[in-house]
C-alpha cells in the first residue's frame, strides 16, 4: 500500500517560515492535499492541488510537490498556526485515499 | 454554505455492530465523492472508506475491508457507514467528508465517537 512519511514535530520561531515535507514514492506524479487540525476541531483543508490555496487560507500558506516529497510552507508563522498538518494523496492503482502520520507544528 | 453532520456513535462491546449517519445540508451527496476518516485517540487521520460518484464503486481500508460498508440515501441526503464486528482498534472519532477538487477533502462534519470496549 501507499505510504506518506511526515517528520512528527517541526518547530519555528514567531515571524520565521515552517517547511512541513511529505514524502512518497514518485509523489510527483499525484495531486497532494494538506489539512490543518487545532486540537478539538475537524480538519480544515488549506491546500490542495500541490499548491491551490482554498479561499480564506492566508497566502502565507504555499504548497509544492515534485519526486518522491511534497511539502507545505509557512512564511511569517504565527501563534495561530499552531496546530497538526496532514498531508494527503489517493492512491489511485487501488482508489484508496491515503494521510500521512501528521506533523504537530510548534511555534515557539 | 456546506454542513455534514455525524451521528450513532456510542460505547458498543467488541463484536458488535453499528451504523453511523452523516446528513449533509448545502451539498448533494449524490453529487461529490463522500469518504468517512477516523481518527483514534491521540492519533493521527486514518482513510476508512469512499464511494464515488453513483454510488457504484465503494473502496474501503484494508483495515475494515469485509467488515465495514458505506453507502448513502440520496433522497435523504446522508451518507452512511455500517461497521460490523466491531474491535478496539476501531474506537475513534469518525468524521465524513465530502470531497472537492483533485480528491481533497473539502468539507468535514465535527465527528462522532465510536468506542469498543467490553
Amino acid at each position: 500500500s501507499y505510504v506518506l512519511a511526515q517528520p512528527p514535530s517541526v518547530s519555528v520561531a514567531p515571524g520565521q517560515t515552517a517547511t512541513i515535507t511529505c514524502e512518497g514514492t514518485n509523489i510527483g506524479s499525484k495531486s497532494v492535499h494538506w489539512y490543518q487540525q487545532k486540537p478539538g476541531q475537524a480538519p480544515v483543508l488549506v491546500m490542495y492541488y500541490n499548491d491551490d490555496r482554498p479561499s480564506g487560507i492566508p497566502e502565507r500558506f504555499s504548497g509544492s510537490n515534485s519526486g518522491d516529497a511534497a511539502s507545505l510552507t509557512i512564511t511569517r508563522v504565527e501563534a495561530g498556526d499552531e496546530a497538526d498538518y496532514y498531508c494527503q494523496a489517493w492512491d489511485t492503482s487501488r482508489g484508496h485515499r491515503v494521510f500521512g502520520g501528521g506533523t504537530k507544528l510548534t511555534v515557539l | 454554505q456546506v454542513h455534514l453532520e455525524e451521528s450513532g456513535g456510542g460505547v458498543v462491546q467488541p463484536g458488535t455492530s453499528l451504523t453511523l449517519s452523516c446528513a449533509a445540508s448545502g451539498v448533494t451527496f449524490s453529487r461529490p465523492p463522500s469518504h468517512w476518516v477516523r481518527q483514534a485517540p491521540g492519533k493521527g487521520l486514518d482513510w476508512v472508506a469512499s464511494t464515488l460518484y453513483d454510488g457504484s464503486n465503494e473502496y474501503y481500508a484494508d483495515s475494515v475491508q469485509g467488515r465495514f460498508f458505506i453507502s448513502r440515501d440520496n433522497s435523504k441526503n446522508i451518507l452512511y457507514l455500517h461497521m460490523n464486528n466491531l474491535t478496539g482498534d476501531d474506537t475513534a472519532l469518525y468524521y465524513c467528508a465530502a470531497e472537492g477538487e483533485g480528491g481533497s477533502f473539502v468539507h468535514w462534519g465535527q465527528g462522532t465517537l465510536v468506542t469498543v470496549s467490553s
